[in-house]
């Protein structure tokens, strides 16, 4: 059963921390995206990278957020320091990027709060 | 820039009505559109994706269409059971990446 895997499903941190959220893409998949949900703001695009390249950054907060993908399997999100307005869920995607065509296939979602 | 509408926010209707759901874009330079649901605390699950070349998909009870001209999609759900209660996120696909609507809390009523 193919899926997106994140970790840590739940994490809750005070102000200041780092925190480090961890995605496996479903194998296979060329392209990973990156996104944040809120009550108010609903799903934005925070990052994402094609064949392993970060191809656009622009919705990421860069004095404060870093993602990478140091293999095909492992996409990650790093927040350094985290402050409160940082507290949402944060969902890693992936799929078959030919032509930007294919389907995105969705993780379960790191929830993040931030004391 | 791309902006997603989703009406109504919010939708109760009795189980074994058929409902449909409405999702507007404002750029109809789009790839595909694809359709996804939400249960509460979890993640998105993929329903129906749709390319800019097609005109309608179907799975089961769901049927997504679109009219890319006008800037809409439908998701029509026949014979709505209490299973279906979530909230529906319409995605539109153009310069790449996916913009999201605010969705529609469906409620199914037994």
């Amino acid at each position: 059963d193919a899926r997106v895997t994140q970790t840590p499903r739940d994490k809750v941190t005070e102000m200041g921390q780092e925190v480090t959220m961890r995605c496996q893409p479903i194998l296979g998949h060329n392209t990973v995206f990156w996104y944040r949900q809120t009550m108010m703001q609903g799903l934005e695009l925070l990052a994402y990278f094609r064949n392993r390249a970060p191809l656009d950054d622009s919705g990421m907060p860069k004095d404060r957020f870093s993602a990478e993908m140091p293999d095909a399997t492992l996409a990650t999100l790093k927040i350094q320091p985290s402050e409160p307005r940082d507290s949402a869920v944060y969902f890693c995607a992936s799929g078959l990027g030919v032509g930007n065509t294919g389907e995105l296939f969705f993780g379960e979602g790191s929830r993040l709060t931030v004391l | 820039k791309q902006e997603v509408t989703q009406i109504p926010a919010a939708l109760s209707v009795p189980e074994g009505e058929n409902l449909v759901l409405n999702c507007s874009f404002t750029d109809s330079a789009i790839y595909n559109l694809q359709w996804f649901r939400q249960d509460p605390g979890k993640g998105l699950t993929s329903l129906l994706l749709i390319q800019s070349s097609q005109r309608e998909q179907t799975s089961g009870r769901l049927n997504a269409s679109l009219d890319k001209s006008s800037g809409r999609s439908t998701l029509y759900i026949a014979a709505s059971q209490p299973g279906d209660s979530a909230t529906y996120l319409c995605a539109v696909n153009s310069d790449e990446k996916l913009t999201f609507g605010t969705g529609t809390r469906l409620t199914i009523i037994p």
